[in-house]
């Protein structure tokens, strides 16, 4: 079955710190990776896009790894930010257009 | 405006009845997602238009749900006989071409609508 599984569920930090986001899938055959960004009552912003030959990934403070083998993924915060309180979504792409959504971590940065 | 529109941000209805959620998707765009999400959940798929026709609509619910796309721009999301189960947000994104398209990595970002609020009473 595929699926992709989140954690933690929520996190809580304090501003300025970092914190690394963990997603891990069953999802064949694999497309690519995506991690969104999402802000209460908006909609995902993406984050960042991996195909199966990427192993790393990064966008300003964030950075998304790969690992196509033990099939896990992970986003890493570096000095978080109160913007940076929102819910982080991981989507794992099947061809097919296959979509499997993780249920999301919720972070909450704290100042 | 440069990204996805959905009206209307927010549709209360009563049980039983009919409803419709519009997306206007970036000009161009030729792959259209309809997406639903509940609360605290993250979105489920519901359909994907490739141009005008449904190129995947596996993640429909149901029957009562039903999506067109008649000129390969503008589409509408419509909900017969509403049930309270349908109280979500219903998310809309486009791409300039499929997400997964063979040869090209994948690597077709797709960009997300604010979303309408549905609340079935």
């Amino acid at each position: 079955k595929n699926q992709v599984e989140q954690s933690p569920q929520s996190l809580i930090i304090l501003e300025g710190k970092n914190c690394t986001l963990q997603c891990n899938y069953t999802v064949s055959p694999f497309s690519n990776l995506r991690w969104y960004k999402q802000d209460t009552g908006r909609g995902p912003v993406s984050l960042t896009i991996m195909t199966f030959s990427e192993n790393t990934k990064s966008n300003g403070r964030y950075t998304a790894t790969l690992d196509a083998d033990t099939k896990q993924s992970s986003l890493h915060i570096t000095a978080s930010q109160l913007s940076d309180s929102a819910s982080y979504i991981c989507v794992v792409i099947a061809y097919g257009q296959n979509f499997v959504f993780g249920p999301g971590t919720r972070l909450s940065v704290l100042p | 405006g440069a990204g996805v529109s959905q009206t209307p941000s927010n549709k209360v209805t009563e049980k039983g009845k009919y409803v419709e959620l519009r997306c206007d998707p970036i000009s161009g765009h030729t792959a259209l997602y309809w997406y639903r999400q509940s609360l605290g959940q993250g979105p489920e798929f519901l359909i994907y238009f490739q141009g005008t026709g449904a190129a995947d609509d596996s993640g429909l619910p149901n029957d009562r749900f039903f999506a067109v796309r008649p000129e390969g721009s503008v589409s509408t999301l419509k909900i017969q006989r509403t049930e309270r189960g349908d109280s979500a947000v219903y998310l809309c994104a486009s791409s300039l071409r499929a997400v997964d398209l063979p040869g090209t990595g994948g690597a077709n970002e797709q960009f997300f609508g604010p979303g309408t609020r549905l609340t079935v009473l």
